[in-house]
C-alpha cells in the first residue's frame, strides 16, 4: 500500500509561490495522486489530481516526475485565505484502499 | 446542487452510551464512504459502499461499529457502546464514478463526536 509523506508544516506571505511536496514512494502503476485542502471545521475539499508530468487548473499545478515516486503541489501567489492543511492522497486501486497523507498546514500571513 | 449533508454537526456523549450519525450523499452518487478524522490527522477510512453493498469495510472496527446504506442512497453509522477513545469527527463523502482511482470525492462537513 502506498504511503505518503509530507511536511507537518509550511509558512508563507501573501503573493509568494507555495510548493508542497509529497513522497510517495510505493506507489502502484494505476495509482492517482490527489490533493485536497481542508479548512477548520469543514471536510477536505478536492483542488487537483494528476497521473505524471504537469497538470494545471484555476487554482494549482501538479508535478509529478517520471518515477511518480514524489509530487509537488504549487499555490502561485497565495493569500491568507489559502491557509488550510494541503493532504496529499494516492488512490490505491488494489483492495480500495484510500490513504491520506499526515497533511500539511500552510499559514499565510500578511 | 446540495452538497453531502450529515447530522447532527456535534454530538456529546457519556462514555458506554450509543450514538449514531447519518450522511445524505449528493444526488446520484453511487459510492458513499465513511471516514473517521483524529485531531491532527489525515482522515482515516472506515468504510466505503458501492450502493448499497460495503466492499470495503477492513478498517471498521467491527466489535462496536455498525453501518448500513439500506437502500443505496443515505447511510448511518453507528458506534455501541462508544469510548474515550472514539473522540473524533466522522466524515462521510461521496462520489458519482464508482470506484475508480482518479474520482473526486465530495465530503461532508463532518459530525464532531465528543465522548466524556
Amino acid at each position: 500500500l502506498a504511503k505518503t509523506t509530507q511536511p507537518i508544516s509550511m509558512d508563507s506571505y501573501e503573493g509568494q509561490e507555495v510548493n508542497i511536496t509529497c513522497s510517495h514512494n510505493n506507489i502502484a502503476t494505476n495509482d492517482y495522486i490527489t490533493w485536497y485542502q481542508q479548512f477548520p471545521s469543514q471536510g477536505p475539499r478536492f483542488i487537483i489530481q494528476g497521473y505524471k508530468t504537469k497538470v494545471t487548473n484555476e487554482v494549482a499545478s501538479l508535478f509529478i516526475p517520471a518515477d511518480r515516486k514524489s509530487s509537488t503541489l504549487s499555490l502561485p501567489r497565495v493569500s491568507l485565505s489559502d491557509t488550510a492543511v494541503y493532504y496529499c492522497l494516492v488512490a490505491t486501486g488494489q483492495g480500495g484502499k484510500l490513504i491520506f497523507g499526515q497533511g500539511t498546514e500552510l499559514s499565510v500571513k500578511p | 446542487e446540495a452538497g453531502v449533508v450529515q447530522s447532527p454537526r456535534y454530538k456529546i456523549i457519556e462514555k458506554k452510551q450509543p450514538v449514531a450519525f447519518w450522511c445524505n450523499p449528493i444526488s446520484g452518487h453511487n459510492t458513499l464512504y465513511w471516514y473517521r478524522q483524529n485531531l491532527g490527522q489525515g482522515p482515516e477510512l472506515l468504510i466505503r459502499y458501492e450502493n448499497e453493498e460495503a466492499v470495503d469495510d477492513s478498517q471498521l472496527p467491527k466489535d462496536r461499529f455498525s453501518a448500513e446504506r439500506l437502500k443505496g442512497v443515505d447511510s448511518t453509522l453507528k458506534i455501541q457502546p462508544a469510548e474515550l477513545g472514539d473522540s473524533a469527527v466522522y466524515l462521510c463523502a461521496s462520489s458519482g464514478r464508482g470506484w475508480v482511482e482518479d474520482d473526486e470525492q465530495f465530503f461532508g462537513p463532518g459530525t464532531r463526536l465528543t465522548v466524556l
